[in-house]
Order: C-alpha cells, then structure tokens, then sequence
C-alpha cells in the first residue's frame, strides 16, 4: 500500500527564522508527482509547492522549497523568513501516475511566533 | 470565478437519515474528489470522478455514493448516516484527470452524526 509519513505532529519557529517540515512516502512506483498543501485557521487548503518525482531539480516557491531526494523517498519542506501567516497545518501528498489517487499524510502542526 | 463551492457548510444528522452534500465548480475542471478529514488522520479519499459519467472509488467509500452527471457538479450521498461518519468532507477539483494538477479546494462541510 502507498502510504505518505509526516513524523512531526507539530512544530513551532521563530518569526524571519527557516524552518524544516518532513515527509516520507512509500511506493514501488517509480513515475508520481509529489505536493505540499497549506491549511490554515481558516479551513481551506492551498497548493504551497509540487514537484514532478522525473525531475532531479528541487521545486521552489519565493520562500518555500523543497529537499526531494527519491532514493530516500523523502520530501521536506523548508520555509525560509517565516510569517505569522504561515501559521497553518501543512499537508505532503502524492500521486502515482495515472491513478488518479492523491495520498496524504496526516499534517504537520506548524506554529510561527512572534 | 467562485471556484469549488460545497454546501452545507455545517450539518447535524441523526442516525439513519440520507443527505446529499453538494459540490460545483466553475472552471470547468475535469477532475473532481471528495475527502475526509478526521483528527490524526489527514485527508482520506472517498470517491473520484475523471470526467462527466466516470466515478471511481478512493480509499474510504463505503456508505458514500458519488454521481458525475455534469462537468461542474459532484455531489455525495450518504445513505444511512452513522456515527463513523462525522467528519469534515472536502471537495476538490483540477483542470484535468492527470497526477501532476494541484488541486483547488472548497472550504469544507463540518458533518457531525448523532
């Protein structure tokens, strides 16, 4: 079964600090797209950042990148100068090719302070 | 564009009663999902539609039926409420059926079964 692992239930940072989210996932598929959704207080989710498992390239957003490493079938997200607004639960989900079935994880409580 | 509407926003059922949760978009997106949320639990694929006339199902579909008769609308029925059943349902759509497409979300529906 493909499953998606965010190990860190919550997490806190310092506003204008970097900070680093995880995100393991399991397939035997070898051609999948990979994402980070943003839910803030608010409810509704956002598209933060994806990344195409084909390209070696990391995927980067302004102040939002991601550490793709698919031998390790890992997917973190780093956020660079936090903002309060980024106070939100964040998502990392994936898709294999030709599915059709977006797999998440169980998010990842991030608390930026003041 | 309003993007992905969902109604109601908020429901109480008693055991055993049907309804209809109702989701439409207006972009004209070829892919359309339904999700729930659950303490712990991430976002949980229900059911899954590809274009007019194709459902499919998520991970999660039992006690939940899914119709595609127009592009715009994708509503989901539960048959017998059950207490199992209280969640947040979310509705998503992309412009097309393939892996690589963010998804846009409604802002949720809060259901909770009595």
């Amino acid at each position: 079964a493909q499953t998606v692992t965010q190990s860190q239930p919550e997490m806190s940072v310092q506003e204008a600090e970097t900070v680093t989210l995880s995100c393991t996932y399991d397939t035997s598929e070898s051609n999948y797209y990979l994402f980070w959704y943003k839910q803030p207080p608010s409810r509704q989710m956002i598209l933060v950042i994806r990344q195409e498992a084909y390209k070696q390239q990391n995927a980067t957003e302004n102040r939002f990148s991601v550490n793709f490493q698919k031998a390790a079938k890992s997917f973190s997200l780093k956020i660079s100068d936090s903002q309060l607004g980024d106070t939100a639960m964040y998502f990392c989900a994936f898709c294999v090719t030709g599915t059709y079935k977006y797999i998440f994880g169980t998010g990842t409580r991030l608390k930026v302070l003041a | 564009n309003a993007g992905v509407t969902q109604t109601p926003k908020f429901q109480v059922l008693k055991t055993g009663q049907s309804m209809t949760l109702q989701c439409a978009q207006d972009m004209n997106h070829e892919y359309m999902s339904w999700y729930r949320q659950d303490p712990g639990m991430g976002l949980r694929l229900i059911h899954y539609s590809v274009g007019a006339g194709i459902t499919d199902q998520g991970e999660v579909p039992n006690g939940y039926n899914v119709s595609r008769s127009t592009t715009e609308d994708f509503p989901l029925r539960l048959l017998s409420a059950a207490p199992s059943q209280t969640s947040v349902y979310f509705c998503a759509s992309s412009l097309r059926a393939d892996s690589n497409q963010p998804q846009h979300f409604g802002d949720g529906t809060r259901l909770s079964i009595l």
